[in-house]
């Protein structure tokens, strides 16, 4: 069965310094990974997604992931963090199997960054 | 930029009541689903609908479920008979294509509260 972990529920970092939001995955087959941020009393707006090729995805708002085959792992980063950076963010899969569109979240890493 | 757009924001209904959640894709989008996120929890996949059919759905997604399409624009789910474990964060998606690389793009939600 497929399944993503965030093992932290909150993250903590100082404004302008790098970030990192560990994801790890399981499943069959070649993974269709994501990352989605949600602010409070929003939606989940998509940042970015890795499909093939260069393991380094970049995104919006600065951020990108490293996908690493070996670890099962999607981290997402960014370079220097910004207070408005703060809220939780999903990492997500989908299968690569026809018939199954649907996402399978982790279960989200707040974010918090301090001024 | 276009938005998926669900209202009501926030729905209170007594327990027992029937409820429907509407959602309004982006407009050239063919493919379109239902998840909940319960308070604190991961956003789980309810269910998927394209060509006014539904695709694949989840064991959440039990009879007292059902969505439909009523006009070009409209993507509703209907809740018969409601429970107190209904209440979550309904959140509606949509992809304008079906391969497991297309991002969905979410609505602000609608927060269903049982009484």
């Amino acid at each position: 069965a497929q399944s993503v972990a965030q093992p932290e529920d909150q993250v903590n970092v100082a404004e302008g310094n790098p970030l990192t939001v560990k994801c790890t995955y399981s499943v069959s087959g070649n993974p269709y990974l994501f990352w989605y941020v949600q602010y409070p009393n929003r939606g989940l707006q998509f940042l970015l997604k890795y499909i093939t090729g260069d393991n380094l995805v970049k995104g919006s708002y600065g951020f990108e992931a490293e996908f690493n085959k070996s670890q099962t792992s999607f981290h997402l980063k960014k370079p220097s963090a910004l207070v408005s950076d703060s809220a939780l963010y999903f990492c997500a899969v989908r299968r690569t199997t026809s018939g199954t569109y649907k996402y399978i979240f982790g279960t989200g890493t707040r974010l918090k960054v301090l001024a | 930029e276009p938005e998926v757009t669900q209202t009501p924001s926030h729905q209170v209904t007594q327990m027992g009541q029937e409820v429907i959640l509407r959602c309004v894709p982006i407009s050239n989008h063919l493919y379109f689903y239902w998840y909940r996120q319960i308070l604190g929890q991961k956003v789980e996949f309810l269910v998927s609908f394209y060509n006014n059919e539904i695709s694949e759905k989840s064991e959440i997604f039990d009879d007292q479920f059902s969505v439909e399409r009523p006009d070009g624009s409209n993507f509703t789910l209907k809740i018969r008979s409601t429970k107190l474990e209904d209440s979550a964060m309904y959140f509606c998606a949509s992809s304008e294509a079906a391969g497991p690389g297309q991002p969905q793009h979410f609505g602000d939600g609608t927060r269903l509260s049982i009484l």
